[in-house]
């Protein structure tokens, strides 16, 4: 069954430093999302992607995020100075289309600690 | 605001029928997902409602009621492989995002 892969499965840094998370989405899928997962919170939108444009952004998606395409397979999230409050599990997610339905297919996310 | 409530946790037993709730205050309404989430694993999706009544799925069932903003999901004959976390999920008009409650983490125990 196809699947959202992402990589790595878990990414320290220190304070400061650029990430950036990766994910290979569902081969035919359209649209793309990040969510994240703060210890024991729940899962937060952060932005969504469609051809090769954000279609939309939450708050938490300030300057510091960016998200990008770079070929046909692969879907990055860049952080451009982690600050601590950005420990969190980051999900990437995956549709086929905007449709009624529009399931979104999630990925195991990236757990990302900043020290 | 967005608002979607879920009990925090959940007990039930091997064999057992359990229903876990979920109550919703949005703006708007455009879908109701229900979806399952091990310990340190994806959320993969379960079930997903529009239209007021039962979905069923093998032995997932889940129930909306738009005019209560109102969700059920509903597990039959619960196996060990069930403990894991249940995450409500809400879709708004003219929207892609989903807008989680905070899950329920269900035990299911011999």
């Amino acid at each position: 069954e196809p699947e959202v892969t992402q990589t790595p499965s878990h990414q320290v840094t220190q304070m400061g430093q650029e990430v950036i998370l990766r994910c290979v989405p569902i081969s035919n899928h359209l649209y793309f999302y990040w969510y994240r997962q703060i210890l024991g919170q729940k899962v937060e939108f952060l932005v969504s992607f469609y051809n090769n444009e954000i279609s939309e952004k939450s708050e938490i998606f300030d300057d510091q995020f960016s998200v990008e395409r770079p070929d046909g397979s692969n879907f990055t999230l860049k952080i451009r100075s982690t600050k601590l409050e950005d420990s969190a599990m980051y999900f990437c997610a995956s549709s086929e289309a905007v449709e009624a339905k529009n399931i979104q297919y999630f990925g195991a996310g990236t757990r990302l600690s900043v020290l | 605001g967005q608002n979607i409530d879920q009990p925090t946790e959940m007990t039930a037993t091997e064999g057992a029928i359990v229903q876990i709730n979920c109550t919703y205050q949005t703006s708007g309404f455009n879908g109701l997902f229900w979806y399952q989430q091990h310990a340190g694993e994806a959320p993969t999706f379960l079930s997903y409602n529009v239209l007021d009544g039962l979905e069923e799925k093998g032995r997932f069932s889940s129930f909306l009621s738009r005019s209560k903003g109102y969700s059920y999901l509903l597990l039959k004959e619960l196996q060990m492989k069930d403990s894991a976390s249940y995450l409500c999920a809400v879709r708004d008009w003219g929207t892609d995002k989903l807008i989680f409650g905070t899950g329920t983490r269900l035990q299911v125990f011999p």
